[in-house]
């Protein structure tokens, strides 16, 4: 058990849709950082948040957005959905201090486009 | 850039056997973190196995450590006395040290190791 938390666990949309999914890190946790798992692939860092500001970004689009916020939640949108978005999406996140390097992973939100 | 690679796409053991995971990696860092996570049919990422680049000493966990080899970018994984909970996909996972400020982990594409009764 992590202590992260990721909603929803399945969803599926079509083409062109906004999506908003959710995490919640634990207390402490003053980093989260957001990744792309496509079937087959290792997962790709798409961005990460470090007390509310966006403080590194992967090789993606500005339609992948994000948010975090002081509850040590945080949120990844990704406007105009292509077929290619579906993929699972995972949530990470670590404490400030103290860095042993580990990142706590969510169990992900698995994303379908169609 | 760095990069990570698995070169086995499949692996399969017998129950109590040892099991050896391969990863290589480029980077031109000195100073890195190695890591070695496990994720099982629940999706959720488990750390197995970490290894800090500064320290010659080979990482150990249980049944679970590691061949760094600094010099050769090679960071294997063995696995002894192999266990039915061990199937999983296994991922090599680099993150440069930058003094706790970016924690961006660059993966692999992963092993499926399959353990057998």
């Amino acid at each position: 058990e992590t202590g992260v938390t990721q909603s929803p666990t399945h969803l599926i949309k079509t083409r062109g849709q906004q999506v908003t999914l959710r995490c919640s890190s634990q207390s402490g946790h003053n980093t989260v950082s957001w990744y792309q798992q496509a079937l087959g692939q290792g997962p790709q860092f798409i961005f990460q948040y470090y007390r509310e500001e966006e403080n590194g970004r992967g090789n993606f689009p500005p339609r992948f957005s994000g948010l975090q916020f002081p509850n040590y939640s945080s949120e990844l949108n990704v406007n105009a959905l292509e077929l290619d978005d579906s993929a699972l999406y995972l949530c990470a996140s670590n404490p400030t201090g103290g860095d042993t390097g580990e990142l706590f992973f969510g169990e992900g939100s698995r994303l379908t486009v169609l | 850039a760095q990069t990570v690679t698995q070169s086995q796409p499949e692996m399969s053991v017998q129950e109590a056997e040892t099991v050896t995971l391969s990863c290589t990696y480029d980077t031109s860092e000195s100073d890195y973190y190695l890591f070695w996570y496990k994720q099982p049919p629940s999706r959720q990422m488990i750390l197995v196995i970490r290894q800090e680049a500064y320290k010659q000493q080979n990482a150990t966990e249980n049944r679970f450590s590691v061949n760094f080899q600094k010099a050769a970018k090679s960071f294997s994984l063995k696995i002894s006395d192999s266990q039915l909970g061990d199937a999983a996909m296994y991922f090599c996972a680099y993150r440069r040290n930058s003094g706790g400020s970016n924690y961006k982990l660059t993966f692999g594409k992963g092993t499926l190791l399959t353990v057998n009764p």
